[in-house]
């Protein structure tokens, strides 16, 4: 089972919208509405921002919204912040043995 | 607050074995399934294995199916990774992960600090 494909690098104004892209397959990303997103600063543990390809949890912050397209799920962060500022990683549940599927992973950086 | 702790991680030499630990709080351990991610320091997310809240369904990545097991406590709150016959690939930072409460969804919600495990050659 492949990683889902991130670019790896996204980058954006403060005040600016930025999206990342996540791209699987029909078996993961187009098989299911299971993508998660994930915010991971430095040295720390992931953060979930978004499930069930569009669903924020609670606490969240209404600038991160989710969508899906296909084989390709995106993130799109709006009203760029400087606390914006980390990796992303996307997740999709898998029809393969593996059960779960990771992305390659998005720095965004903030200008 | 779901607050989950590892331990255990460390330096280990190749072929040798290690059980992680990972002691919950703030939430019903018992009614959660739970996972095993790990993450090579400067690289992405793997998932490694995740088990039904009784402990009788385990699954395992193709990677360390055979030489990893989970498994758990639930009266004390404790999820368990053995590792045996390490590699150095194995190396990583490994976190335990509470899986969604909702039902009908599938990903995780809560993470913990992570345990680093070492597997020198």
């Amino acid at each position: 089972q492949s990683a889902l494909t991130q670019p790896a690098s996204v980058s954006g104004s403060p005040g600016q919208s930025i999206t990342i892209s996540c791209t699987g397959i029909s078996s993961d990303v187009g098989g299911y509405n299971y993508v998660s997103w994930y915010q991971q600063h430095p040295d720390k543990a992931p953060k979930l921002m978004i499930y069930d390809v569009s669903n924020r949890p609670s606490g969240v912050s209404n600038r991160f919204s989710g969508s899906k397209s296909g084989n390709t799920a995106s993130l799109t962060i709006s009203g760029l912040q400087a606390e914006d500022e980390a990796d992303y990683y996307c997740s999709s549940y898998t029809s393969s043995s593996t059960l779960y599927v990771f992305g390659t992973g998005t720095k965004v950086t903030v200008l | 607050e779901v607050q989950l702790v590892e331990s255990g991680g460390g330096l280990v030499q190749s072929g040798g074995s290690l059980r992680l630990s990972c002691a919950a709080s703030g939430f019903t351990f018992s009614s959660s399934w739970m996972h095993w991610v790990r993450q090579v320091p400067g690289q992405g997310l793997v998932w490694v294995s995740r088990v039904n809240s009784d402990g009788s369904t385990t699954n395992y990545a193709d990677s360390v199916r055979g030489r990893f097991t989970i498994s758990r406590d639930n009266a004390k709150n404790t999820l368990y990774l053995q590792m045996n016959s390490l590699r150095v690939e194995d190396t990583a930072v490994y976190y335990c992960a509470r899986d969604t409460p909702y039902s009908g969804s599938y990903h995780v919600d809560y993470w913990g600090q992570g345990t680093l495990v070492t597997v020198s050659s």
